[in-house]
């Protein structure tokens, strides 16, 4: 079946720890996003990907890094820099940038 | 700043009635919006996609678009219990073809 996998779909940060979260994808998508989501809010855009090798800051992406080292690959990796990291986060990607997104089951990120 | 809004409260509306959630963007420049629908604890889907002034219907859902006056709204006729969610607007509003999304409106259908 085609579709976006996150994993893991919980996951737990020790202060001071940077954690990774993974998305793969194999729809031969070349754009992917990574979306932050706090409790009745909308998502707001991290980083996102519009070809491999290349990837833009979204609106916030302080502590936060990613690579896109292959096409269906995107992980994120949230570093001790960010100091509110607990969140819903959303992985996502569209055949191009602009049309509509296909989302992954999402990661709840909490901190111990 | 550029942003999409969806400023109504939760909406509660009872079984069989529609449902009407609107949504304004900042940007003219916007030229893609959609509608996403997302349950508790669950990731977005997309239920309507519009991109040219006018209604679009699919089913039960009918998108409209006015872009001089920048605004899409969503109709959920004859809503199901099953529609309770909470609904995300999205656009293109950043010109490169970048979404950005509301805060999302919640609706409760009480049967």
């Amino acid at each position: 079946d085609g579709g976006i996998t996150q994993s893991p779909k919980y996951l737990f940060r020790k202060e001071g720890q940077n954690v990774t979260l993974s998305c793969e994808q194999n729809l031969n998508h070349d754009a992917m996003y990574w979306y932050r989501q706090d409790p009745g809010q909308g998502l707001r855009l991290i980083y996102y990907s519009q070809i491999v090798n290349d990837f833009q800051k979204g609106d916030i992406a302080e502590g936060y890094s990613v690579s896109r080292e292959k096409k269906e690959s995107f992980p994120l990796t949230v570093t001790s820099a960010q100091k509110n990291p607990t969140a819903f986060y959303l992985c996502a990607s569209s055949p191009r940038t602009g049309e509509k997104l296909f989302f992954g089951s999402g990661t709840q990120l909490s901190v111990l | 700043q550029k942003e999409v809004e969806q400023n109504s409260g939760p909406l509660s509306v009872p079984e069989g009635a529609i449902a009407s959630l609107n949504c304004t963007y900042s940007d003219r420049v916007s030229q893609s919006f959609f509608w996403y629908r997302q349950y508790s604890g669950k990731s977005p889907e997309l239920i309507m996609s519009i991109y040219s002034n006018g209604d679009k219907e699919d089913g039960r859902f009918t998108a409209q678009l006015n872009k001089a006056s920048q605004y899409v709204s969503l109709l959920i006729r004859d809503s199901q219990p099953s529609d309770s969610a909470t609904y995300l607007c999205a656009a293109d509003i950043y010109g490169n073809n970048r979404l950005a999304f509301g805060k999302g409106n919640q609706v409760v259908v009480i049967p």
